[in-house]
């Protein structure tokens, strides 16, 4: 069965743009969770995604957001970004996102802002 | 508060000299607690996970076990390829779809 994917690897961008990530779940999953990662916070949960709704958020602006497909793919948006945004974006996907579901990684998407 | 603490932060273990990494957590009902390796600039690699204390899963040179306050990572008899960032997450009851709460990691460093 093939993995989480995420496009593209990598991404560098300025100050002020906006970018979209793109994530595919694991065929079949249809929980997909969103996870910013920087040396100093560690991983961090922006948002889950289930049929397409938003069932959970974390503590992040509101120029994080995100948005799932009806096939359970998913992509997350930055706007303005900022220097602090710098950082590995992961995405995970898990069968209902609930009950102690495994979620499952993909390889992430690094994302620096100049 | 919702809360994982892993400890040490860092390990260095020369090759065969078995140790364990300590995760401690503070959740309000546990739904799952689970054991990643993450190497450097890419994704965590799914190891174990657990969901009620007294449970045990191994695989090859790992061993992790639950209790209700913490869990361990053994590791009998590593090879400089253990070397890599283990981290330690819980998911909570109540609204926590998706959402896992991590520790900061614990770098294992093992030397030939």
């Amino acid at each position: 069965k093939a993995g989480v994917t995420q496009t593209p690897r990598y991404l560098i961008k300025t100050r002020g743009q906006q970018v979209t990530l793109s994530c595919s779940p694991i065929s079949g999953h249809r929980s997909v969770s969103w996870y910013q990662q920087t040396p100093g916070q560690g991983l961090q949960f922006l948002f889950e995604y289930f049929s397409e709704t938003q069932r959970n958020k974390g503590n992040f602006p509101g120029r994080f957001s995100g948005r799932q497909f009806s096939n359970s793919r998913s992509e997350m948006n930055v706007s303005t970004l900022e220097l602090g945004d710098s950082a590995l974006y992961l995405c995970a996907s898990s069968l209902q996102g609930a009950n102690g579901d495994t979620q499952y990684f993909g390889p992430g998407t690094r994302l620096t802002v100049l | 508060e919702d809360q994982v603490t892993q400890s040490p932060e860092a390990l260095r273990l020369q090759e065969g000299e078995s140790s364990s990494l300590n995760c401690s957590y503070t959740v309000s009902g546990l739904r799952g607690l689970f054991w990643y390796r993450q190497d450097p600039g890419k994704g965590p690699e799914f190891l174990f996970t657990l969901y009620s204390a007294g449970e045990e899963k191994e695989k090859e040179r790992l061993k992790a076990t639950l209790t209700k306050k913490e869990s361990f990572l053994h590791i009998t008899a590593p090879k400089p390829e253990d070397s890599a960032t283990y981290l330690c997450a819980v998911q909570a009851g109540g609204g926590s779809q998706g959402n896992l709460i991590f520790g900061k990691g614990t770098k294992l460093s093992v030397k030939p």
